[in-house]
């Protein structure tokens, strides 16, 4: 069974850093695409970042461009999200998603139950 | 950026109806088209993917269509569980962008 576990979600000023991780299981982890997508209280998603299971390269939403960084520890079959100059409309729930075929890169899967990122002072 | 256009952004329905969301992209994504469900305080969850395919363990009650750049989801003979909303996503180039979402409600 696909499991995948974020952690790393709290309170941070504006400003701020924080490093989210997403531990997955139950399928060959280098092989996948892996996406992070996040959701404000009351509104739709919003993807993130990708990074490719092939060739581990990123793709990153202009929201979050030159702020946060994609990162992936295939031997420890998990992913990262650092996340620097933090802001209040940065304030979300953020899940880690798998995609559906190692060839593929958007169509999530399987997906994480998510941690909170609150950035208020 | 690929714009995707969901409609409506609510529905109200009753249990055994037949419900029709529809998707519109702002370009040609070439059937790389999902849909999603999530019910509050849950993660997303793949229903349809491709267009027009079912994911696994999902109830054949939920099917896709396309036509062109005009996508649909219809859930027919609608079941208490299905009261959600509903997401459409297109997969065909970065940034990956979603529909604004469409909420099932009871009525």
């Amino acid at each position: 069974e696909v499991q995948l576990v974020e952690s790393g979600g709290g309170l941070v000023q504006p400003g701020g850093s924080l490093r989210l991780s997403c531990a997955a299981s139950g399928f060959t982890f280098s092989s996948y695409a892996l996406n992070w997508v996040r959701q404000a209280p009351g509104k739709g998603l919003e993807w993130v970042s990708s990074i490719r299971g092939s060739d581990g390269s990123t793709s990153y939403a202009d929201s979050v461009k030159g702020r946060f960084t994609i990162s992936r520890d295939n031997p420890k079959n998990t992913l990262y999200l650092q996340m620097n100059s933090l802001r209040a409309e940065d304030t979300a729930v953020y899940y880690c998603a798998k995609v559906l075929r190692t060839n593929w890169w958007g169509t999530m899967d399987a997906w994480g139950k998510g941690t909170t990122v609150t950035v208020s002072s | 950026d690929i714009q995707m256009t969901q409609s409506p952004s609510s529905v109200s329905a009753s249990v055994g109806d037949r419900v029709t969301i529809t998707c519109r992209a702002s370009q040609d994504i070439s059937s790389w088209l999902a849909w999603y469900q999530q019910k509050p305080g849950k993660a997303p969850k793949l229903l349809i993917y491709a267009a027009s395919s079912l994911q696994g363990g999902v109830p054949s009650r939920f099917s896709g269509s396309e036509s062109g750049t005009d996508f649909t989801l219809t859930i027919n003979s609608l079941q208490p569980e299905d009261f959600a909303t509903y997401y459409c996503q297109q997969a065909h180039i970065f940034p990956l962008t979603f529909g604004g979402g469409t909420k099932v409600e009871i009525k």
